[in-house]
């Protein structure tokens, strides 16, 4: 069961264009979500994050867009750069108490290529 | 830059044979994660620690698969016997607390190969 869906495999983007990545998720006790970077031969990093509080979180060229109603989030990346070209997964978390703080479900991921 | 460590960054075995990976946390990090990411997924929670102890396992496949941190630092991450199914980046994050909030810094994994 495949709790966190990103269903785009892959995205090609113009540099200076708009990148728009989505995820959907089914587990509604997800209150919290997470995008994370991975380039190749590297683990992932963190990019940016969104409490269920919230419908929206931007930081710099980086915005991440919560619809709790339609169990959806976007990542949206203005203005696109080539070195922005990596693999992006969602991730969520469910504030389940006690020791399962942390523990995060993670999509398939989505490969994004921006181009020169 | 404080890093999350993990050797060997490739590991080739054949089936039945026991394989073995380390993951040395960035220092001061209480909470150590272990995921598995099959190719074309996303990384798949196996062990989390909260220092020495571990407060989620359900998805480590007991039977063969094993994780320790004994002195609540760095930690191993066992499979014995390896099968086929095993090949699949392994990968270790690290976290200030257990607050899930906070950020994982995940090391750069460990290309498991199993033939």
């Amino acid at each position: 069961d495949q709790q966190v869906k990103q269903n785009s495999p892959s995205l090609s983007v113009q540099e200076g264009r708009i990148s728009i990545l989505n995820c959907d998720y089914t587990n509604s006790m997800f209150d919290y979500f997470l995008w994370y970077k991975k380039y190749p031969a590297e683990g992932p990093t963190f990019l940016i994050s969104i409490s269920s509080i919230k419908d929206k979180n931007e930081d710099g060229r980086f915005t991440v867009f919560l619809n709790k109603s339609a169990k959806h989030l976007s990542l949206h990346i203005v203005p696109s750069q080539p070195g922005d070209s990596a693999v992006y997964f969602c991730a969520a978390s469910a504030d389940a108490g006690g020791t399962s703080y942390g523990k995060l479900t993670f999509g398939q991921g989505t490969i994004l290529t921006v181009h020169p | 830059e404080a890093e999350v460590a993990q050797s060997p960054r490739y590991k080739i075995t054949e089936k039945s044979q026991a394989v073995a990976f380390w993951c040395d946390p960035i220092s001061g990090h209480a909470t150590l994660y272990w995921y598995r990411q099959i190719l074309g997924q996303g990384p798949e929670l196996l062990v989390q620690f909260q220092d020495e102890s571990v407060v989620d396992d359900s998805q480590l496949p007991k039977d063969r698969f094993s994780a320790e941190r004994l002195k609540g630092v760095d930690s191993t991450l066992k499979i014995q016997p390896a099968e086929l199914g095993d090949s699949a980046m392994y990968l270790c994050a690290s976290s200030p607390i257990l607050e899930r909030s906070d950020t994982q810094y995940f090391g750069p994994g460990t290309r498991l190969t199993v033939l």
